[in-house]
Formats: C-alpha cells, sequence, structure tokens
C-alpha cells in the first residue's frame, strides 16, 4: 500500500545532541510537511518542501532544519535539543501545495523524547 | 479570532448520544475544511471534507457556515469507538493555503 513511514517511532535523544528524523513515501507526493504536536496541542507546521523547494514558518526556531534529498524521502534535523523540542513530529503529503480536497496523509508521528 | 478555534471540551457522553462540535476560523477566503480524528498517541487521519454547505457519511454530519465563518461536525448515534480527538482543520489564505490545525476536542462516549 502506499503510504507515508516515519522511522522511528520512539527516538530519545540526549540534552544538546543533534538528532534526525526521517519521512518517507511511496505515494510520488509533490509536496512533504513537519508538523510539531506538543501533548494537547493542535499540530503546527514547521516546514515544508514543494518539490525542492523549501519552505520554511516565520516562527520555526532555527535549530530546526530539514532537507529532501528525493522525492521520496524528508529529513527533520534538530540541531540542538532542548527539553522543550520533546513532542511528537508529524510528516505529512500531499499531491499538490495549496487547497487539495483529500486533506494530507499523514505518517504514524516520531515521538522524541528529550532526557 | 484566532486562525482556528474550537471547544477544547472534554465532552463525555453515553453511548447513543447525539454529540456536535463547533469551529471557528478567521480567513474568509478558505474554501475547504477539513475534520481529522486523532486517536491518543497516534497520527491524525481524515474523517471528513466539507467544500460547500456540508458533507454527510453514516452517522457523520459536517456543516459549513461561511457568513459566520464556522464549520460544525455531528455525531449521531454515539459509540464507544467514537472516542478519540477531533481536529478542525482549516487552509491558510494565500497560494499555499497550508492546513493549520485546531487543538481538537476531545470526546468520551461512556457505556
Amino acid at each position: 500500500d502506499a503510504m507515508v513511514i516515519q522511522n522511528p517511532r520512539y527516538q530519545v535523544t540526549q540534552f544538546g545532541k543533534p538528532v534526525t528524523l526521517s519521512c518517507s513515501q511511496t505515494l510520488n507526493h509533490n509536496v512533504m510537511y513537519w508538523y510539531q504536536q506538543k501533548s494537547s496541542q493542535a499540530p503546527k507546521l514547521l516546514f515544508h518542501y514543494y518539490d525542492k523547494d523549501f519552505n520554511n514558518e516565520a516562527d520555526t526556531p532555527d535549530n530546526f532544519q530539514s532537507r529532501r534529498p528525493n522525492t521520496s524521502f524528508c529529513f527533520l534535523d534538530i540541531r540542538s535539543p532542548g527539553l522543550g523540542d520533546a513532542a511528537m513530529y508529524l510528516c505529512a503529503t500531499s499531491r499538490d501545495p495549496g487547497v487539495t480536497n483529500y486533506g494530507y496523509t499523514f505518517g504514524s508521528g516520531t515521538r522524541l523524547t528529550v532526557v | 479570532r484566532k486562525e482556528v478555534e474550537q471547544d477544547p471540551g472534554p465532552f463525555n457522553v453515553p453511548e447513543g448520544a447525539t454529540v456536535a462540535f463547533n469551529c471557528t476560523y478567521s480567513n474568509s477566503a478558505s474554501q475547504s475544511f477539513f475534520w481529522y480524528r486523532q486517536d491518543c498517541r497516534k497520527e491524525p487521519k481524515l474523517l471528513m471534507s466539507v467544500y460547500s454547505s456540508g458533507n454527510e457519511d453514516g452517522r457523520f454530519t459536517a456543516q459549513l457556515n461561511r457568513a459566520s465563518q464556522y464549520i460544525s461536525l455531528l455525531i449521531r448515534d454515539s459509540k464507544l469507538s467514537d472516542s478519540a480527538t477531533y481536529l478542525c482543520v482549516v487552509p491558510r489564505g494565500g497560494s499555499q493555503g497550508n492546513l493549520i490545525f485546531g487543538k481538537g476536542t476531545k470526546l468520551s462516549v461512556k457505556p
């Protein structure tokens, strides 16, 4: 089945130690998104790639970076994780940017713990 | 007004009850709207899309009121399995139209 896969499901990292979360998709969608969701809060958009074009949200901290080496893969890099970065990180895709009738397809998320 | 605003609940209802959630949005240019369901510690999953005045799928009805800028979700004959958080999702204005999520309304259906 075509899908969005995130690895790992659970990630524990040390305070200040760089960590990378990965997302892959078999849907051949043009757009890939990274959302951060903290407990009892709404998923918050960090940035997205439309093909190779990177689009950062204005309030995304510099500590968060992303890479998309090809259509299928997108990575979220947290350069120096702080305790406040503990959250669920959700990857999503859509065929095209802008409004779509089908919403986004989400991966199962990576739950990040910072110790 | 916030981009997307929902009553956080929780809504505690007995099985078989009818329950309705409301969501307000600020961007009057938004055209399509979505309700997502999110189970505890899982990813959001698309429940319904709303384009015109409303949409119905079995026990679920979504309605859109553009004049008042709100969307509602009605669940009839609630089941235990309906217990989840329901997220209202609205596209942000502009050419990209990225989806912006509400905080969600938590529903707990009791036997």
